[in-house]
């Protein structure tokens, strides 16, 4: 089983700063690390694919990057309304695993 | 619009069992693979089963295999699953989501609750 760390588990940030999550598997996922984002009581959120394709609808401000074991989701400029958890997900091998997540809070 | 809706959840004793169902709308279900996901309250997400398009292949997650399994009904753009043995430790929100075979897991539906209790 492919285990992801993210980190860290917590980044305290003011709005309009920029934010970076890391993602980092155990073994290579190639380019198959796919990135979601979830709020309090809602589903998560598609905002990246194979590591660096944005999904549809999803703003400029977010993008990722990497390959083999090392990812990271840049937030370019945080908004209100990205205070959220993040997820790392890899779908190269089974079982599908996900990171333990890192949490975006408002500084 | 892609819609997913859950349902089956509520509380159950050790031991028991349940069938979860999601009906899928909004896109063609024949050509998509589909995932169920769980959360337990205030943790994480973890990947629970998949099933292809025309069912021929499944995959489980090793804490739900032999307990659970997953199916579809593509006459009725609905998958299923059905879990016996329910564990203290399987209380979580099951989502329905489509994709995760060769595609990404995408979208996710509003999720339905599990709850194991005595």
């Amino acid at each position: 089983e492919i285990v992801l760390t993210q980190s860290p588990d917590t980044l305290s940030l003011s709005p309009g700063e920029r934010a970076t999550l890391s993602c980092r598997a155990s073994q290579s996922v190639n380019t198959f690390l796919v990135w979601y984002q979830q709020k309090l009581g809602q589903p998560p959120r598609l905002l990246i694919y194979d590591a660096s394709n944005r999904a549809t609808g999803i703003p400029a401000r977010f993008s990722g990057s990497g390959s083999g074991t090392d990812f990271t989701l840049t937030i370019s400029s945080l908004e209100p309304d990205d205070f959220a958890v993040y997820y790392c997900h890899q779908r190269t091998s089974w079982p599908r695993t996900f990171g333990q997540g890192t949490k975006v809070d408002i500084k | 619009e892609v819609h997913l809706l859950e349902s089956g959840g509520g509380v159950v004793q050790p031991g028991g069992s349940l069938r979860l169902s999601c009906v899928a709308s909004g896109f063609t279900f024949t050509t998509s693979s589909m995932t169920w996901v769980r959360q337990a309250p205030g943790k994480g997400l973890e990947w629970v089963s998949v099933i292809t398009e025309t069912a021929g292949t499944t995959k489980y997650a090793e804490p739900v295999k032999g307990r659970f399994s997953i199916s579809r009904d593509n006459s009725k753009n609905t998958m299923y699953l059905q879990m016996t043995g329910l564990r203290v430790e399987d209380t979580a929100v099951y989502y329905c989501a489509k994709g995760g075979w060769s595609t990404p897991i995408d979208p996710w539906g509003q999720g339905t609750l599990v709850t194991v209790s005595s």
